[in-house]
């Protein structure tokens, strides 16, 4: 069965750098998320994606975060200036048709 | 807004037992509803899923769910667990946007 993978799955990064987490989504899937879940805390919508542009986020997503499909198996989160809190697992889904999310197995963020 | 409330943040059941985990929802429309289940250090599961159509809705694993309008509620239930079910279970609600629960962790005593 198709699924969505991350890389990588766990990402160390000091307090200020910028970060780029990488999805592969289900390739005829058009629908792409990232979702963020804080160790022991609820699962978090970040973004949603279609047709190359952003149709929904959450006022979580500010301006330190970006998403990007640069080509046509790829999407990613790009966090500038990474802080502290950033800290989290963050997943990646994908959508044929925005009711059915598949999700990767995340990719843990540390920020030192 | 949408939003969805799990009431019990942590359960502990016998093995062998059944199981009931309980979601409720907030939502302008007909929603869209999930069960999602989570082990350690692992991604989200799919369990179940709800659009339309019947309210009683079978999962992967021997779980169901029951949608009921009058009570905003969409319960996730099992009717013998077993002790690989262990795990962190996750209602949510939506599609753009989907918004998750805080989720209910689940012990299960041999």
């Amino acid at each position: 069965e198709p699924e969505v993978t991350q890389t990588p799955s766990h990402q160390v990064t000091q307090m200020g750098q910028e970060v780029i987490l990488r999805c592969v989504p289900i390739s005829n899937h058009l629908y792409f998320y990232w979702y963020r879940q804080i160790l022991g805390q609820k699962v978090e919508f970040l973004v949603s994606f279609y047709n190359n542009e952003i149709s929904e986020k959450s006022e979580i997503f500010d301006d330190q975060f970006s998403v990007e499909r640069p080509d046509g198996s790829n999407f990613t989160l790009k966090i500038r200036s990474t802080k502290l809190e950033d800290s989290a697992m963050y997943f990646c889904a994908s959508s044929l048709t925005a009711r059915d999310l598949h999700f990767g197995n995340g990719t843990r963020l540390t920020v030192t | 807004a949408q939003s969805v409330t799990q009431p019990d943040i942590h359960i502990t059941v016998s093995e062998g037992a059944s199981l009931e985990l309980r979601c409720n929802y907030s939502y302008g429309a007909t929603p869209y509803l999930f069960w999602y289940v989570q082990s350690p250090g692992q991604g989200l599961q799919l369990l179940l899923k709800y659009f339309s159509g019947d309210t009683l809705v079978q999962g992967i694993k021997g779980f169901e769910a029951e949608f009921k309008r009058s009570q905003s509620s969409f319960n996730l239930r099992k009717p013998s667990v077993h002790w690989s079910d262990a795990a962190e279970y996750f209602c949510a609600v939506g599609a753009k946007d989907m918004r998750f629960g805080a989720g209910t962790r689940l012990t299960v005593k041999p």
